[in-house]
C-alpha cells in the first residue's frame, strides 16, 4: 500500500462546475496535507494545506479533512479552464520530521 | 522576495560523465529539501537538511548521488557517474522549520536533466 494515494484521473469537468479531488494516507499519526497544482513544465506551487478535521476554505478552494478515515480532499469550486493541471497531495507523518510524503497526483482537465 | 533558485534549468550530458545541480533557498529558511520527479515513480525525496545538517537521506538512489550544504544559503546535488536512468527533473525546495504543522515547503523552478 501507498503511503498516500491519489486517482491518477484524467477527472474532467465542465467550466463552472465543482472539481473534487481525492486522497488518502496510510500513517494514521499524520500531522499536516498539503494540495500543490502542478502545470505542465513547471514546478509544485502551495494551493493550500489543512491540518485539522473539517474544512478550510479559500477563494474557490475547499480543503476537507477527516482523520478518522484517513482522508483528505480539494474542492475547487467554479472551475476554470486555467485550473487544468495537476493536483498533489502531500502528508506531514507524525514520525518524519519535516518531510512530505507527495501521491502521484490527479490530472484534472476543465473543458470550456 | 526571490524564491528558489536552481540551476542549471536544463542539463544534458553524457552517461558517465558527472553532474552538479546547485540550489539556493529562500532567505532565512532554514530546511532544505532535494526532489526527484518523474512520470514513473512521481515526485520523490532524494535527502533534506536542517540547518545545513543532512537529515534523511534514505531517498538517495546510491553512492553515485551526494548532497552538500555548506552554508545557509546553498546546496549542491551530485551525481558522479551519471547514467541514462538519472534522467529527471530535479526539484530544490525549501522551509523555515517551526516544528508547527502548518510549515510549508516552497519549491524551485526545477533542473531538467537528460543523461545520453
Amino acid at each position: 500500500q501507498k503511503e498516500v494515494e491519489q486517482n491518477s484521473g484524467p477527472l474532467s469537468v465542465p467550466e463552472g462546475a465543482i472539481a473534487s479531488l481525492n486522497c488518502t494516507y496510510s500513517d494514521r499519526g499524520s500531522q499536516s496535507f498539503f494540495w500543490y497544482r502542478q502545470y505542465s513544465g513547471k514546478s509544485p506551487e502551495l494551493i493550500m494545506f489543512i491540518y485539522s478535521n473539517g474544512d478550510k476554505e479559500d477563494g474557490r478552494f475547499t480543503a476537507q479533512l477527516n482523520k478518522a478515515s484517513q482522508y483528505v480532499s480539494l474542492l475547487i469550486r467554479d472551475s476554470q479552464p486555467s485550473d487544468s493541471a495537476t493536483y498533489l497531495c502531500a502528508v506531514r507523518g507524525y514520525s518524519g520530521g519535516n518531510k512530505l510524503v507527495f501521491g502521484a497526483g490527479t490530472i484534472l482537465r476543465v473543458k470550456s | 522576495d526571490a524564491g528558489v533558485i536552481q540551476s542549471p534549468r536544463h542539463e544534458v550530458t553524457e552517461m558517465g560523465q558527472e553532474v552538479t545541480l546547485r540550489c539556493k533557498p529562500i532567505s532565512g529558511h532554514n530546511s532544505l529539501f532535494w526532489y526527484r520527479q518523474t512520470m514513473m515513480r512521481g515526485l520523490e525525496l532524494l535527502i533534506y537538511f536542517n540547518n545545513n545538517v543532512p537529515i534523511d537521506d534514505s531517498g538517495m538512489p546510491e553512492d553515485r548521488f551526494s548532497a552538500k550544504m555548506p552554508n545557509a544559503s546553498f546546496s549542491t546535488l551530485k551525481i558522479q557517474p551519471s547514467e541514462p536512468r538519472d534522467s529527471a527533473v530535479y526539484f530544490c525546495a525549501s522551509s523555515y522549520s517551526t516544528g508547527e504543522p502548518q510549515e510549508t515547503q516552497y519549491f524551485g523552478p526545477g533542473t531538467r536533466l537528460l543523461v545520453l
